[in-house]
């Protein structure tokens, strides 16, 4: 079973911390996500990264970093934290190998930011 | 961005009543996959559609896209409480790119 796992489940911090959300897949997938999910909004990507050192912008990268200096981990860092990031989390990974582009999702960090 | 709507935003059903959430959007997708996240979960892989005009059953559930690529629908017959939960479609765009709908929150009422 592919296992995807989020550092933190629940996280509170104070606007204007910097805020490190990390991610790590155990299945070699190249592709790793990381989405905002809202009430009523669905699930909106942040950034996405298809190989090591590799990142692409997805919907919303505003106010977010992203690194990934190994296969299994994608990191999501909140620069400034802002209450307007208060927000689900969710990472996600895929492989274009398997041929079902399948997204596998962790079980996602609630964020508060005060 | 892209956008994929979808609707309703939410459906009360009694248990037994049949359900449909529906996905459009107005240019051409490679495919679409489908997504039930349960409350409190994490959204789950439920099935990916490529063909035009394919439909694909699961059980209870019958997945369809449509002609043109732009549309797709997930149909549960004679629900359980079993299948209370959000559903999302997520088209794909271009290299490994998704786009999610903003889902569809099923209540059954026992």
């Amino acid at each position: 079973d592919v296992k995807v796992t989020q550092s933190s489940r629940y996280l509170v911090k104070r606007t204007g911390e910097k805020v490190f959300l990390e991610c790590v897949q155990d299945m070699d997938h190249e592709n790793m996500f990381w989405y905002r999910q809202d009430p009523g909004l669905g699930l909106r990507l942040i950034y996405f990264s298809y190989d090591v050192k590799m990142k692409e912008k997805g919907d919303i990268p505003e106010g977010y970093s992203v690194s990934r200096e190994k296969k299994e981990r994608f990191s999501l860092i909140l620069e400034s934290a802002s209450t307007n990031q208060t927000s689900m989390y969710l990472c996600a990974s895929s492989s274009p190998r398997l041929g079902k582009e399948t997204q596998y999702f962790g079980p996602g960090t609630r964020l508060l930011v005060l | 961005g892209q956008q994929v709507m979808q609707i309703p935003q939410y459906q009360h059903v009694q248990e037994g009543e049949d359900f449909t959430t529906y996905c459009n959007s107005s240019t051409t997708l490679s495919n679409i996959q489908w997504y039930k996240q349960r409350p409190g979960g994490h959204p789950v892989f439920l099935i990916q559609l490529v063909k035009s005009g394919e439909v694909k059953k699961q059980k209870r559930l019958t997945f369809q896209f449509g002609e043109a690529k732009k549309n797709s629908s997930l149909h549960i017959t004679a629900t359980q409480t079993t299948d209370v939960g959000t559903y999302f479609c997520a088209a794909l765009w271009g290299f490994n790119k998704f786009y999610f709908g903003s889902g569809t929150k099923l209540n059954v009422k026992p």
